[in-house]
């Protein structure tokens, strides 16, 4: 079974700065999506940014971009520019473009934005 | 375009009644997924349909069933509530193969005492 970790509950960045959230993920597939999900105190899940495995080339969304390594099976978003507004849950999750194209999600980290 | 909605968007239940969440999507989707999300677990896929009179089980669909007799409406019912489904519910769709972009309603707070 596929499984997504994200080992920080919690961050904290100041506004303006650069903030980097880590996923790492256990598939044996080699065909497969990965996201970056924002969920703010509105508990909207908000879609971030995508990442084709068969890509190489890291996805960017603006102030948004990810580095995935695939051998090490490593997804991280980085956030330039932090914002009030990005404060909020963030998660990692997978998606195997195999039968009915169910999402494995991560549990979360929380960003913090302070002054 | 509403987009996906959920109904209710809270509700108390005690322990043994039942209830029916319903969503909805006016997208033409042809995957619909209900989830479970607990603090510090993420979303969790309970049942999931890939087309209009079907239904299969996800990762925790015990103490749940489905139905989705019309493509646009998934159904998530809960026959005898119990305290471990306190829980909030998110209904998604998605348009179906090759498209995984899943669009997520809103999210129902369910809290069974």
């Amino acid at each position: 079974a596929q499984t997504v970790t994200q080992s920080q509950p919690e961050m904290s960045v100041q506004e303006a700065e650069t903030v980097t959230l880590s996923c790492t993920y256990d598939t044996s597939e080699s065909d497969y999506y990965l996201f970056w999900y924002k969920q703010p105190p509105s508990r909207q899940m908000i879609l971030v940014i995508r990442q084709e495995a068969y890509k190489q080339q890291n996805a960017t969304e603006n102030r948004f971009s990810v580095n995935f390594q695939k051998a090490a099976k490593s997804f991280s978003l980085k956030i330039s520019d932090s914002q009030l507004g990005d404060a909020a849950m963030y998660f990692c999750a997978y998606l195997w473009t195999g039968t009915a194209s169910k999402l494995t999600f991560g549990t979360g980290t929380r960003l913090q934005v302070t002054l | 375009n509403a987009g996906v909605t959920q109904t209710p968007k809270f509700r108390v239940l005690k322990t043994g009644q039942s209830m029916t969440l319903l969503c909805a999507q006016d997208m033409n989707h042809e995957y619909m997924y209900w989830y479970r999300q607990d603090p510090g677990m993420g979303l969790r896929l309970i049942h999931y349909s890939v087309g209009e009179g079907t239904t299969a089980k996800g990762e925790v669909p015990d103490g749940y069933n489905v139905s989705r007799l019309k493509k646009q409406n998934f159904l998530l019912g809960l026959e005898s509530a119990a305290p471990s489904q306190t829980s909030v519910y998110f209904c998604a769709s998605s348009w179906g193969p090759k498209s995984y972009e899943q669009y997520f309603g809103p999210g129902t707070r369910l809290t069974v005492t």
